[in-house]
């Protein structure tokens, strides 16, 4: 079974720039999270989404943060304009009753 | 959001049992705990999950306090590649709309 896949692995834009996270659920899996990973931290939960329906975006930085879920498959997360403590690993995970499964992540660096 | 305290590193030794402790005290009688590692450079990596019974797998087991306000990971016999962080999480929510809210983790070190 293929896991979650995320492009790109990594990343550096200089601040005020855009960029934007591509996942790829495991087949099947209705359900699809974004986490942010500072160095040091455990993940905290950007988003997540029940087939293409936001579930839960309570911490999503609204003014700059944007995801969408197309036809309740993959995944884009989206920053804009960036800013130097956007940098963090960002994993995209998926589930279906067990798990989440987690995919290995982008590696985003804001100079 | 329901928090889990555990502590911020370990160390044990090749070859020997490791018990990983978690306190959940604020645990509702929904939430589901689950225990997840991290390698360096990768994604947290599903270990196990119980609800009130002790659960094994082939890669851990998990004993969970009568109260459920605490519970153990238990790896058998540690190798080198089991050194990672460790997640101690509460799965929260309703069916559907269940997600994991993560604390700092114990970093386990293991020793040849």
């Amino acid at each position: 079974e293929a896991g979650v896949a995320q492009s790109p692995r990594y990343k550096i834009i200089e601040k005020r720039q855009s960029v934007a996270f591509w996942c790829n659920p495991i087949s099947g899996h209705a359900t699809l999270y974004w986490y942010q990973q500072i160095l040091g931290q455990g993940p905290k939960l950007l988003i997540q989404f029940q087939n293409n329906g936001v579930v839960d975006d309570s911490q999503l930085p609204k003014d700059r943060f944007s995801a969408e879920r197309l036809k309740g498959v993959d995944s884009t997360l989206k920053i804009q304009p960036a800013k130097l403590e956007d940098s963090a690993v960002y994993l995209c995970a998926s589930s279906l009753g067990r798990g989440p499964f987690f995919g290995p992540g982008t590696r985003l660096t804001v100079l | 959001d329901a928090k889990t305290t555990q502590p911020n590193s370990m160390e044990s030794n090749e070859e020997e049992p490791v018990h990983l402790p978690c306190n959940h005290s604020t645990i509702s009688g929904t939430d589901y705990i689950h225990w997840y590692r991290q390698l360096p450079s990768q994604g947290p990596e599903y270990v196990i999950h119980g609800l009130t019974s002790n659960v094994n797998n082939r890669m851990a087991s998990l004993a969970i306090a009568e109260d459920r306000k605490s519970s153990t990971l238990i790896l058998h016999r540690a190798t080198l590649r089991d050194a990672a962080v460790y997640y101690c999480i509460l799965r929260i929510g309703i069916q559907g709309a269940q997600k994991l809210v993560f604390g700092q983790g114990t970093r386990l070190t293991i020793n040849p």
